[in-house]
């Protein structure tokens, strides 16, 4: 089973940032924190991933907590095509990678 | 270009008939992984692998079969075992644990 909670549904003003929550709460001292996001049809692609301390890459920002029991998922300044399913994974130390229902984000003109 | 195919996209059959959807990579990527996906769904975990010739069962592995012959290609067979094939399958791989992982496209099985 997926390790992570997320709200089925967003939306979000172009232009506003977005901020996509992600509980995971039994996350272990060795498992890293991964965002990726799925546009209908396509392979999910990469935004970020971290440990514990926060992180910034050209796409987004990720927030995680100083218990590391959630995180925040930042798009600064959400843009149309931006809309897609986005998945936040905790990744076990074997190496797998399970994903949940994810968080549909729509962003509106 | 480096990165990770899948063939066909589409891909249909006949129900009892076995079938084995493609994936290569060319980024030199241990560990390699299935998914399927249904419509509104996530994705599931079908099998793994992290190293050639081994491999693991995810959540649902029931009525699939993969080989890790080779580093750069994890085929998956769909058995006639498996009830409802009809679905989106995913191939990803990444270096490690705490590496990002790259998808391919995919590849839409539809059994009739």
């Amino acid at each position: 089973d997926a390790k992570t909670t997320q709200p089925p549904s967003m939306d979000c003003a172009e232009g506003r940032a977005a901020n996509l929550p992600c509980n995971h709460s039994t996350i272990s001292g060795n498992e890293y924190v991964y965002w990726y996001r799925q546009i209908h049809s396509q392979g999910p692609q990469y935004i970020i991933h971290g440990l514990k301390n926060n992180e910034t890459n050209e796409m987004a920002s990720l927030i995680i907590t100083e218990d590391r029991k959630s995180s925040t998922l930042i798009l600064p300044h959400a843009t149309l095509r931006d809309t897609a399913v986005y998945y936040c994974i905790v990744r076990e130390w074997n190496n797998d990678m399970r994903f949940g229902a994810g968080t549909r984000l729509t962003v509106k003109p | 270009d480096g990165g990770i195919t899948q063939s066909p996209k589409y891909l249909f059959r006949k129900e009892g008939q076995n079938v084995t959807l493609s994936c290569e990579q060319n980024l030199n990527h241990d560990a390699m992984y299935w998914y399927r996906q249904d419509p509104g769904q996530g994705l599931r975990l079908i099998y793994y692998s992290q190293i050639v010739n081994d491999f693991q069962k995810g959540d649902i592995a029931e009525g699939y079969s993969v080989s890790r012959e080779k580093k750069e290609s994890f085929p998956l067979t769909v058995t006639s075992a498996q009830k409802n094939p009809t679905a989106f399958y995913l191939c990803a791989s990444s270096i490690a644990v705490n590496t990002e992982a790259f998808f391919g496209q995919g590849t839409r099985l539809t059994v009739v």
